[in-house]
């Protein structure tokens, strides 16, 4: 079974500027969460999606938005870049949701570098 | 709000020495718990879970770590520690529902030869 894929592998922007990460789960699983990991803030849950619907979302700001389609793939938006926003994103994906427990498989990661 | 504290950013072992990387969490409500590794430009792989029933949970690669509610720690330990295992390690923790885990801010384990 092919792991998480997460694409672009990096990816460079300037401040104001948008960006789209994408995120391939296994194959059968359902949930995909996404996280931030910095070296100052360490690793930071965004938000988890399951079944096409946000099921719970941590402390970022509207700028920070996902989706996920019908495949259980899934993409995060970051509007109107900042500087702070360097980071690398990393998805998740699991079988179950629901506080189950289930062993989330992370991907690589994509890394963002805002100039 | 659920937290996770590993204590030293930083460890130095010698290989072939025991590995202990320590974790504690806050929480009246014993949460599930994770032991992730990761190493440079990786994503992050499981070690090793708690979840309910023996509190002492045994990994991969060696490793196993114990729950110990009266403590409220979950550390991590490796018999004989190996150049491979240098790595960065993170301590988690599932609670509240679904999956908004909440992660240590990790230690970097370094094998020294």
């Amino acid at each position: 079974k092919a792991g998480v894929t997460q694409t672009p592998r990096y990816l460079i922007k300037t401040r104001g500027q948008q960006v789209t990460l994408s995120c391939s789960p296994i194959s059968g699983h359902r949930s995909v969460s996404w996280y931030q990991q910095t070296p100052g803030q360490g690793l930071q849950f965004l938000f988890e999606y399951f079944s096409e619907t946000q099921r719970n979302k941590g402390n970022f700001p509207g700028r920070f938005s996902g989706r996920q389609f019908s495949n259980s793939r899934s993409e995060m938006n970051v509007s109107t870049l900042e500087l702070g926003d360097s980071a690398l994103y990393l998805c998740a994906s699991s079988f179950k949701s629901g506080g189950s427990a289930d062993t989330q498989y992370f991907g690589p990661g994509t890394r963002l570098t805002v100039l | 709000a659920q937290s996770v504290t590993q204590l030293g950013s930083h460890v130095s072992v010698s290989e072939g020495a025991l590995v202990l990387l320590r974790c504690n969490y806050s929480s009246s409500v014993p949460p599930y718990l994770f032991w992730y590794v990761q190493y440079p430009n990786q994503g992050l792989q499981l070690l090793l879970k708690y979840t309910t029933g023996a509190t002492l949970v045994k990994g991969i690669n060696g490793f196993e770590a114990e729950f110990k509610k009266s403590e409220t720690s979950f550390h991590l330990t490796k018999p004989s520690a190996h150049m491979s295992d240098a790595a960065e390690y993170f301590c988690a923790a599932l609670s509240g529902g679904y999956q908004k885990v909440t992660f240590g801010t990790g230690t970097k384990l370094q094998v020294i030869p």
